[in-house]
Formats: C-alpha cells, sequence, structure tokens
C-alpha cells in the first residue's frame, strides 16, 4: 500500500536558516504529493501541492520538486522566520485510480525557529 | 473566505458519556473526512464519506464509534460510551474530488478529555 515517510523531528534552527525536511513515499500509481502544516491549537492547512513528475510547488517561501526518480518530495526554504515554527506533515494521494480519495500522512516533523 | 467549521471546539465529558461532534463541510464539497490526532498515534484517519455515503470506516472501532452524514452540510462523529483513551483532537476535512488531486481542507477540530 501507499506510504510516506519523513524524518523524524524535532528540527530546531535559528531565523534565517536554510530548512530541509525530507520526505519520500512509496505508492503503486501516480500520485499526487503535498505539504500540510499545523500550526499550534490549529487544524492543518495546505502549504503547498504537486500533482505530476518534475513539479515544483511553492507557497510562502517553500518549495517541493516531486521527483519520481528518487520517490521524493522534500520540502525547503532558503530563510526560516520565528513564525514557520509548526508541525510539517507530508502526504500523498489518489495513487490508485479515481476511487481512491484518502490521503496518507507522514508523522509529522515539528520544526522550532528561534530568535 | 469558505471553510470547515467543527463544534464544539472543546469538549470534557466523564467516561461512559456519549459525545457528539459536529462539522459542516465547504459548501460544494463531495468528500467528507474524520481524523483522530493523538501524541502517541499521530494523525489517524477513521471514516470518510463521498456524496455522504460511507466509504471506508475501517479506521473507527466500530462497537463505540459511529459516523454519519444526515445531510450534505452536516457531518457527525458520536462516541457512545466515551473512554479515557478517546481523548485526542478529532479533525474534519472536506474536498472535492478532481480527476487531478485530492485536496483537503481541514476544520480547527474538536479537542475531546475524557475523565
Amino acid at each position: 500500500g501507499d506510504s510516506v515517510t519523513q524524518m523524524e523531528g524535532p528540527v530546531t534552527l535559528s531565523e534565517e536558516a536554510f530548512l530541509t525536511i525530507n520526505c519520500t513515499y512509496t505508492a503503486t500509481g501516480y500520485p499526487s504529493l503535498f505539504w500540510y502544516v499545523q500550526y499550534p491549537g490549529e487544524g492543518l492547512q495546505l502549504l503547498l501541492k504537486a500533482t505530476k513528475a518534475d513539479d515544483k510547488g511553492s507557497n510562502k517561501g517553500f518549495e517541493a520538486t516531486y521527483r519520481k526518480e528518487t520517490t521524493s518530495f522534500h520540502l525547503e526554504k532558503g530563510s526560516v522566520q520565528v513564525s514557520d515554527s509548526a508541525v510539517y506533515f507530508c502526504a500523498l494521494g489518489g495513487s490508485s485510480g479515481g476511487s481512491n480519495y484518502k490521503l496518507t500522512f507522514g508523522k509529522g516533523t515539528l520544526l522550532t525557529v528561534n530568535p | 473566505d469558505a471553510r470547515v467549521t467543527q463544534t464544539p471546539r472543546h469538549k470534557v465529558t466523564e467516561m461512559g458519556q456519549e459525545v457528539t461532534m459536529r462539522c459542516q463541510p465547504i459548501l460544494g464539497h463531495n468528500t467528507v473526512f474524520w481524523y483522530r490526532q493523538t501524541m502517541m498515534q499521530g494523525l489517524e484517519l477513521l471514516a470518510y464519506f463521498r456524496n455522504r455515503a460511507p466509504l471506508d470506516d475501517s479506521g473507527m472501532p466500530k462497537d463505540r464509534f459511529s459516523a454519519e452524514m444526515p445531510d450534505a452540510t452536516l457531518a457527525t462523529l458520536k462516541i457512545q460510551p466515551s473512554e479515557p483513551r478517546d481523548s485526542a483532537v478529532y479533525f474534519c476535512a472536506s474536498g472535492l474530488v478532481l480527476s487531478s488531486y485530492n485536496e483537503q481542507f481541514f476544520g480547527p477540530g474538536t479537542r475531546l478529555t475524557v475523565l
């Protein structure tokens, strides 16, 4: 079945540092890939997405490229801010055709950015 | 600004009591998901619906949990009787299934504490 593996946290960085959170996946078809972010006390919000190989999703300075050859979707940001402190979830969906509406989530990575 | 709403936001109850959580999906969305989030287990999919029909509730303890969609604007998750191990944050998410990807929009969650 489908699965997502993302790097274990927590990750602690200083403001303006470079961020990478690794995510790899296993899927039988051609999934869509997502990064969701969860701020303290809130629900998950879509951060960015990519629907096919070589697509790059980007939002709020974050980027991730759908790499089919390495089955990866690593999240990057060049300069993190304190306000980026949150839990980040990698997810995949829709790899088994039109009847699969589920998203498969990774376990989440807690990012803390210090001033 | 369309969003998923959930009520109540917080619920404290005693073991053995019935708990009902409600969700209003985004108007026009045709899929609804219930998730449970705990520190130990992370994010777990409990059940999901498409066009109000239950498609998968394999993640739900059948003896005490039930999920329904009485109409397109309301989804409910009921626990009867509740137990301390049910303490968690319960999220509802809705989505509009498209051919290319299946993005989900999350509500703010119901934080349940069972004493």
